[in-house]
């Protein structure tokens, strides 16, 4: 079974610049979180999706952060314009459905703003 | 708000040694508790969970038993190996709940 699939795995950038990463979720999964993680701290959920509905986007930073998951399958998530703060690993997961199953997690994009 | 604290690290063991990492969380309803595993280059996997109190979950040696009364989910190997290195996370998840709160993260390193 293929895992999380995210792209890109590394990407370096300039303040104030946008940028977007890519996931794709294992098939079948109808929910999608996308993480931030801070160097030294644990993830952060940003984003939650069921299907192509946001089901809890309170802590992701609305005035730059955007992400989409139109048809329900892939997601991208967006930062226009980045912060040196924003600089982390962006974690993608899925999980079969919204209760208690397991969430399984890509291997990130490290995002690195100077 | 829902949290979890892990000990801090690096935890640097030799091989063979006995392994405690410490979680403690503060939660409003009842959590769901987890560790999860980073190994280098890699994304977190899930390598136990507790659903209620007294609960054990264990998974390639590790255990970790769910202590209401304590507020804990502390893992433990008892005798550890170089290829257990890895950053381990300590996760809660409430019932009903739609996401898991993390902790910092606790790195173990173990020598030869």
């Amino acid at each position: 079974e293929a895992g999380v699939a995210q792209s890109p795995r590394y990407k370096i950038i300039e303040k104030r610049q946008s940028v977007a990463f890519w996931c794709n979720p294992i098939s079948g999964h109808a929910t999608l979180y996308w993480y931030q993680q801070i160097l030294g701290q644990g993830p952060k959920l940003l984003i939650q999706f069921q299907n192509n509905g946001v089901v809890d986007d309170s802590q992701l930073p609305k005035d730059r952060f955007s992400a989409e998951r139109l048809k329900g399958v892939d997601s991208t998530l967006k930062i226009q314009p980045a912060k040196l703060e924003d600089s982390a690993v962006y974690l993608c997961a899925s999980s079969l459905s919204l209760s208690l199953n397991e969430a399984f997690f890509g291997q990130g994009t490290r995002l690195t703003v100077v | 708000g829902d949290s979890v604290t892990q000990m801090e690290g690096p935890v640097t063991l030799s091989e063979e040694a006995f392994l405690t990492i410490n979680c403690t969380y503060t939660a409003t309803g009842y959590p769901s508790l987890f560790w999860y595993v980073q190994y280098p280059g890699e994304g977190l996997q899930l390598l136990l969970k507790a659903t209620k109190a007294d609960d054990k979950g264990s998974n390639k040696g590790f255990e970790a038993t769910y202590r209401k009364e304590t507020t804990s989910f502390h893992l433990e190997k008892g005798s550890v190996q170089v290829s257990d290195s890895a950053v381990y996370f300590c996760a809660l998840k409430i019932d009903g709940g739609n996401k898991l709160v993390f902790g910092a993260g606790t790195i173990l390193r173990v020598k030869s």
